[in-house]
């Protein structure tokens, strides 16, 4: 298994302001992902990270307002630009082994609990 | 993803085995059957996966159908700690294979 730890667990943001959370992995793993689950409702995937290049984004999230980072196989970072009320949500990070192709065993985050008002 | 259709919740006695269904109508002859599962305010953890034999692990029992249109996750003996919501998820066979789509799960309540 893989432990992955986020920052910050928890914030509470103005309008207008930006916010990036960080992914750690205990170990290097090729396949990163963001989601968001929104109160009250199931995840919902926003991007694929990928090292070395931009990430891929699915529909209804564009990179301008979630921007991602991932430098290496152990770290990405979201950021939830000019932020709104409805991006009041969980934003969980989730990793994958590169073990063989139908493998679809996600390990994921704690979660970071982001707050606007 | 292959759609999936699971209740929306579900009760079962501490000590019980605790039966959760999910049918995958849709689901193509080299498509997996994965579950997870959200306790309160922590991230889904994986649980099992299959393909179409029976599988048992440390934490669950999965039973799929014959003819692969639906399957039972089985926890043989629910404690309190097992309360969380249960995903039935059947990803992509191609291109986005490690990709998941979540649907509303099924909220199992153990009940003391």
């Amino acid at each position: 298994s893989a432990v992955i730890s986020q920052k910050p667990s928890r914030d509470i943001c103005q309008r207008g302001t930006s916010l990036t959370i960080q992914c750690q992995v205990d170990s290097q793993v090729t396949m990163m992902f963001w989601y968001r689950q929104q109160p009250g409702q199931s995840l919902t995937l926003i991007a694929t990270a990928n090292q070395g290049s931009e990430a891929t984004y699915e529909s209804g999230f564009v990179i301008d307002k979630f921007p991602i980072s991932r430098p290496n196989l152990t770290f990405s970072t979201l950021t939830v630009s000019n932020m709104s009320p409805e991006d009041s949500s969980i934003y969980l990070c989730s990793v994958s082994r590169d073990r063989e192709f139908n493998d679809n065993e996600q390990f994921f985050g704690p979660g970071t609990r982001l707050t606007v008002l | 993803d292959a759609k999936t259709t699971q209740p929306p919740s579900m009760d079962c006695a501490e000590g019980r085995a605790a039966n959760l269904p999910c049918n995958h109508s849709t689901i193509s002859g080299n498509e997996y059957v994965y579950w997870y599962r959200q306790i309160h305010s922590q991230g889904p953890q994986y649980i099992i996966h299959g393909l179409k034999n029976n599988e048992t692990n440390e934490m669950a029992s999965l039973i799929i159908t014959e003819d692969r249109k639906s399957s039972t996750l089985i926890l043989p003996h629910a404690t309190l700690r097992d309360t969380a919501v249960y995903y039935c998820i059947v990803p992509l066979s191609s291109g986005s294979a490690r990709q998941l789509t979540f649907g509303s799960g099924t909220q199992l309540t153990v009940l003391p």
